[in-house]
């Protein structure tokens, strides 16, 4: 498709199960990055995918949250043992080469997770 | 520490009245900035963005913003606001290739 691409778009899980949330961005789009949305809150950055730098993972909250990235392209983020303050909606976005904190990012529509 | 605040969680505006909405952004040097809009049941969007240059910039959908060094602000306008602007509003900033950085948030309600 021409967009980012997020799915599931909703997930509903049991505390202490393992969710995985993928991320398939826009074509050509060398940059990736991963960004959690609570409720009444802004966007909190996870991690940032570049090429094949290494990924900036300063925001991931718990060594419970982790994200890769295969052949470039396609991102998975996991979130292992999840507990009921990991309900969000997480976020994907996808920018041009360099572009990260200079350029646009196109956003997915996001997936919802509820934590129950 | 560096941070992006959005002072106004919600607002309420009626339709063709106008809009501002703030932004201030606390950083050692002047990053770039940006707006988008989050539409209900849609992807953020972004309306406009400033790198350097003339501090008013136009973006899309009739929004501008200016750019105001000595108050670190970055504030939001529109002229007359139309139903259809109804959304959650992220001002952003940024530097170099790190990730951008968003602030709160502002919900905006327009009332017929």
């Amino acid at each position: 498709g021409a967009g980012v691409s997020q799915s599931p778009s909703n997930k509903v899980t049991e505390k202490g199960k393992d969710v995985e949330l993928r991320c398939d961005p826009i074509s050509g789009h060398t940059a990736l990055y991963w960004y959690r949305q609570s409720l009444g809150q802004g966007l909190e950055f996870l991690i940032y995918f570049q090429g094949n730098s290494a990924p900036d993972k300063s925001g991931l909250p718990s060594d419970r949250f982790s994200a890769e990235r295969t052949g470039g392209s396609v991102s998975t983020l996991t979130i292992q043992r999840t507990q009921q303050e990991d309900s969000a909606v997480y976020l994907c976005a996808s920018s041009l080469p360099g572009q990260g904190g200079t350029g646009e990012l196109f956003f997915g529509e996001g997936s919802r997770l509820t934590v129950l | 520490a560096q941070s992006v605040t959005q002072p106004d969680i919600h607002i309420t505006v009626s339709e063709g009245a106008s809009l501002e909405l703030r932004c201030n952004y606390s950083y050692g040097a002047t990053p770039y900035l940006f707006w988008y809009v989050q539409s209900p049941g849609q992807g953020l969007q972004l309306l406009l963005k400033y790198f350097s240059g003339d501090t008013l910039v136009q973006g899309i959908k009739g929004f501008e913003a200016e750019f105001k060094r000595s108050q670190s602000s970055f504030n939001l306008r529109k002229p007359s606001v139309h139903w259809s602007d109804a959304a959650e509003y992220f001002c952003a900033v940024g530097f170099g290739r790190r990730a951008l950085t968003f602030g709160s948030g502002t919900r905006l309600q327009v009332q017929p």
